[in-house]
């Protein structure tokens, strides 16, 4: 299996702060790479896939960038709606495997 | 609108059975491959299994194999999740997701609301 080594694994930042979220995989699986947020008690929610495209209706302060191994996830403004938990996942080869999860809190 | 309803979950004993489904709306169900991720409580997402469009082909994470069996019905717009001998790991928030038509495997841009799974005696 593919594993997926996201960090850090917590963060703590200022509104207006720019966030940075790396993910690392264990092998090369090209930019099938999808980025979630997920609040305390709902469902993840799409950001980013393919490594870099905006999913419609969510806001351009987020973005993705990396193919290969190696991926960086980037809130430009940190917003207090943005407080959450935020997750990595590849599809470059079965079974689909997640990050451990980047929290996210507003200092 | 797409919506994703699950139903079934509750506290089941080690060793019982529980059957998971999820309704299925807004979208032509039967066009989409289909999947279950969980979340046990606090911990991160693990996908659980996917099914085809036409329910002929399916796959599993090992922790499942062998216990768990996914499934469909296109003519009720439902997909289910047939869980034997439970374990307490088994103990999660089941979600269901769908990816685009696209792509079978992801990304996920529709989740249910998730239903709970209690195993514990």
């Amino acid at each position: 299996d593919i594993q997926m080594t996201q960090s850090p694994s917590s963060l703590s930042a200022s509104v207006g702060d720019r966030v940075t979220i790396t993910c690392q995989a264990s092998q090369d699986i090209s930019n099938y790479l999808n980025w979630y947020q997920q609040k305390p008690g709902k469902a993840p929610k799409l950001l980013i896939y393919d490594a870099s495209n905006l999913e419609t209706g969510v806001p351009s302060r987020f973005s993705g960038s990396g193919s290969g191994t190696d991926f960086t996830f980037t809130i430009s403004s940190l917003q207090p709606e943005d407080i959450a938990t935020y997750y990595c996942q590849q599809y470059d080869n079965p079974p689909l495997t997640f990050g451990g999860g980047t929290k996210v809190e507003i200092k | 609108e797409v919506q994703l309803v699950e139903s079934g979950g509750g506290l089941v004993q080690p060793g019982g059975s529980l059957r998971l489904s999820c309704a299925a709306s807004g979208f032509t169900f039967s066009s989409y491959w289909m999947h279950w991720v969980r979340q046990a409580p606090g911990k991160g997402l693990v996908w659980v299994s996917r099914i085809n469009s036409d329910g002929s082909s399916t796959s599993y994470a090992d922790s499942v194999k062998g216990r768990f069996t996914i499934s469909r019905d296109n003519a009720k717009n439902t997909l289910y999740l047939q869980m034997n001998s439970l374990r307490a790991e088994d103990t999660a928030v089941y979600y269901c997701a769908r990816p685009p038509l696209s792509s079978g495997l992801s990304p996920f841009d529709y989740w249910g609301q998730g239903t709970l799974v209690t195993v514990s005696s």
